[in-house]
């Protein structure tokens, strides 16, 4: 059973920094891309960053580029999200999503129950 | 603003239809893949439609899509109370190097 776990949200400042992880279990890891997206509170989803299944292709939205960094540890079995310079409108549901393939583009098969940043002082 | 564009709203009554547009550009629909995905309240989003028209394993026959040059449409036959939900769907964007979403259609059932 393929499963997907997000942790590491929670209260952060303004201009502070988080560091979000997907723990992955029930496929093989290093054959699939990952995905990360964001949900604001009440709005619609937003595509933050991605990873190929080998790691060497990784791609981010304008609106993060700079400030996040996606990595995966295949050792572990672990998708990482390294989100620095924090601002209120990165204020989300963050999605960990597992692609039906290998590249970035594939469509997101499979999505974790999620994890809450909310950025406020 | 999303960079594809959906309807924000469709209401419905038991057993009819909806459809639900979804409209971008040649950089997107125009040469990729369309993907449509169901979140209900409080839940994670669910592939729902894939490669344009494929249903994964699971998916009801009631759901169905199509793609015609830069626009694409997602199709729920017979609607039921349970297909409450939101629906989004989303290409790869060859301009922007990225994937891209619509900003979703809220679906009611009278």
């Amino acid at each position: 059973e393929v499963k997907l776990l997000e942790s590491g949200g929670g209260l952060v400042q303004p201009g502070g920094s988080l560091k979000l992880s997907c723990a992955a279990s029930g496929f093989t890891f290093n054959d699939f891309a990952l995905t990360w997206v964001r949900q604001p509170p009440g709005k619609g989803l937003e595509w933050v960053s991605g990873a190929s299944a080998s790691g060497s292709s990784l791609y981010y939205a304008d609106s993060v580029k700079g400030r996040f960094t996606v990595s995966r540890d295949d050792l572990t079995q672990t998708l990482y999200l390294q989100m620095n310079s924090l601002r209120a409108e990165d204020t989300a549901i963050y999605y960990c999503a597992k692609g039906l393939s290998r590249g970035v583009i594939a469509p997101l098969h499979f999505w974790g129950r999620g994890t809450l940043v909310t950025v406020s002082s | 603003q999303s960079v594809l564009t959906q309807p924000p709203s469709a209401s419905v009554t038991p057993g009819q239809s909806v459809t639900i547009s979804c409209s971008g550009t040649s950089f997107n629909i125009g040469s990729k893949s369309v993907n449509w995905y169901q979140q209900f309240p409080g839940a994670a989003p669910k592939l729902l439609i894939y490669n344009d028209n494929q249903r994964p394993s699971g998916v009801p026959d009631r759901f169905s899509a199509s793609k015609s040059g830069a626009s694409a449409t997602l199709a729920i036959s017979g609607l039921q109370s349970e297909d409450e939900a939101d629906y989004y769907c989303a290409s790869w964007d060859d301009h922007l190097h990225r994937p891209v979403f619509g900003g979703g259609t809220k679906v009611t059932v009278l």
